[in-house]
């Protein structure tokens, strides 16, 4: 079964700290991964795209990494401000079908 | 642009009753889907079209139903709500198709359904 995992499920940190949000995945064939931001009350917002050739990817102060082989993502976020406080999904797409599999999140709060 | 724009933000429903969820987007995308969040879960596909006049099923399709006349509308019907239907639900749509596409998906603010 196609699955996206994500850790921890939630994150306090303090602001101006940095943290890193982990992603795995089963999905196969691999085709992209996308790292969303969800602020409380609204849709989610694209931070980053990554296909099985890219790495590292950056958006600001967020910066996602990809290790295809083993099939992990990160999201590193420095820095953190207080309008970071929001829930981070990753979501996987495979090659042969139309369709996008969520990561239930993870809920990070930044404590001034 | 307005992006992707979701009718109503909030409704309440007695079991039973039937509604239609709106969704508009003026991006031109081809491809647009129907999403329900629940807590503790990830986005749950409901159905997802890849074109006018096209549309399919996703992970959890039982109890609605869509259609695609245009482009730009994609609207979700609850033929008879369920509690378990309380839900959040988002409509998405992209420039390009899940498969092989690096386009950016683009969510509405979400329409919070309660059934009583």
């Amino acid at each position: 079964k196609n699955q996206v995992e994500q850790s921890p499920q939630s994150l306090i940190i303090l602001e101006g700290k940095n943290c890193t949000l982990q992603c795995n995945y089963t999905v196969s064939p691999f085709s992209n991964l996308r790292w969303y931001k969800q602020d409380t009350g609204r849709g989610p917002v694209s931070l980053t795209i990554m296909t099985f050739s890219e790495n590292t990817k950056s958006n600001g102060r967020y910066t996602a990494t990809l290790d295809a082989d083993t099939k992990q993502s990160s999201l590193h976020i420095t820095a953190s401000q207080l309008s970071d406080s929001a829930s981070y999904i990753c979501v996987v797409t495979i090659l042969n079908f139309n369709k996008f599999y969520f990561g239930s999140g993870t809920k990070l709060n930044v404590k001034p | 642009n307005a992006g992707v724009t979701q009718t109503p933000k909030f409704q309440v429903l007695k079991t039973g009753q039937s509604m239609t969820l709106q969704c508009a987007q003026d991006m031109n995308h081809e491809y647009m889907s129907w999403y329900r969040q629940d807590p503790g879960m990830g986005l749950r596909l409901i159905h997802y079209s890849v074109g006018a006049g096209i549309t399919d099923q996703g992970e959890v399709p039982n109890g609605y139903n869509v259609s695609r006349s245009t482009t730009e509308d994609f609207p979700l019907r609850l033929l008879s709500a369920a509690p378990s239907q309380t839900s959040v639900y988002f409509c998405a749509s992209s420039y390009s198709f899940p498969q092989g596409g690096n386009s950016p998906l683009h969510f509405g603010n979400g329409t919070r359904l309660t059934v009583t």
